[in-house]
């Protein structure tokens, strides 16, 4: 099953933060996330597990809540090469499929 | 350089007219998979495939076959192409099925 994202889309100004939130209906083992830039190929950014710990990549970090089934991802004084299309991907067993949410739109302007 | 190639990049083609999309990798990865991204879907898996000779469906399997003769390739077929199944298709493998996922640059199929 989909994971849900939100927001939608979200537009920032140079310097702001944001939070991408994934959620499931489904008990999981990992949460991955990735970014695509339009009209290129996604990008892996970070992979969380369960029972792992909390992940970041330079001014971006995730988190993953078990228990809810959520997880959030942290875009801290943000940039203008961060805008693109988030996406988190599911997966409720190791070795089971990944399934994508529809993506979060993130626009970053000056 | 470490990379995942897919061909054709773009492809325009009729109904019911067979055609195959390669994908190869070049860093010995075991897992590899299919994907199509569609306005507002997101990435729906197609097919996957966790080691040579052993493929699986995805999410949306109907309309496509997928063969995994050689660790390196994996070729998506479409035996009978229709309309649906204009999209962007993204391939992608990984060392193991939870390390990273290396995407190749899209096919953009168009069927008229």
């Amino acid at each position: 099953q989909q994971p849900v994202q939100s927001p939608q889309a979200v537009i920032l100004r140079e310097g702001e933060d944001a939070v991408i939130n994934c959620s499931s209906s489904k008990a999981l083992y990992s949460v991955h996330w990735y970014r695509q830039k339009h009209g290129e190929a996604p990008v892996f950014l970070m992979i969380l597990l369960k029972g792992g710990e909390q992940k970041g990549h330079e001014k971006i970090s995730a988190s993953f809540n078990e228990k809810k089934q959520q997880s959030s991802l942290y875009l801290t004084a943000s940039q203008l090469s961060y805008s693109g299309t988030y996406f988190c991907g599911t997966e409720p067993t190791s070795g089971s499929r990944l399934t994508f949410g529809e993506g979060t739109q993130l626009t970053v302007n000056p | 350089e470490a990379q995942v190639t897919q061909n054709p990049r773009y492809l325009i083609t009729v109904t019911g007219k067979k055609l195959t999309v390669t994908c190869s990798q070049n860093m010995n990865h075991e897992y590899m998979s299919w994907y199509r991204q569609d306005p507002g879907l997101g990435l729906r898996q197609i097919y996957y495939s966790m080691n040579v000779e052993v493929t699986d469906k995805g999410d949306v399997p109907e309309g496509y076959k997928v063969s995994r003769k050689e660790k390196r390739n994996f070729p998506l077929i479409l035996e009978s192409p229709s309309p649906n199944q204009t999209s962007l298709y993204f391939c992608a493998s990984s060392q193991f099925r939870d390390n990273t996922q290396y995407f190749g640059p899209g096919t953009r199929l168009t069927v008229l």
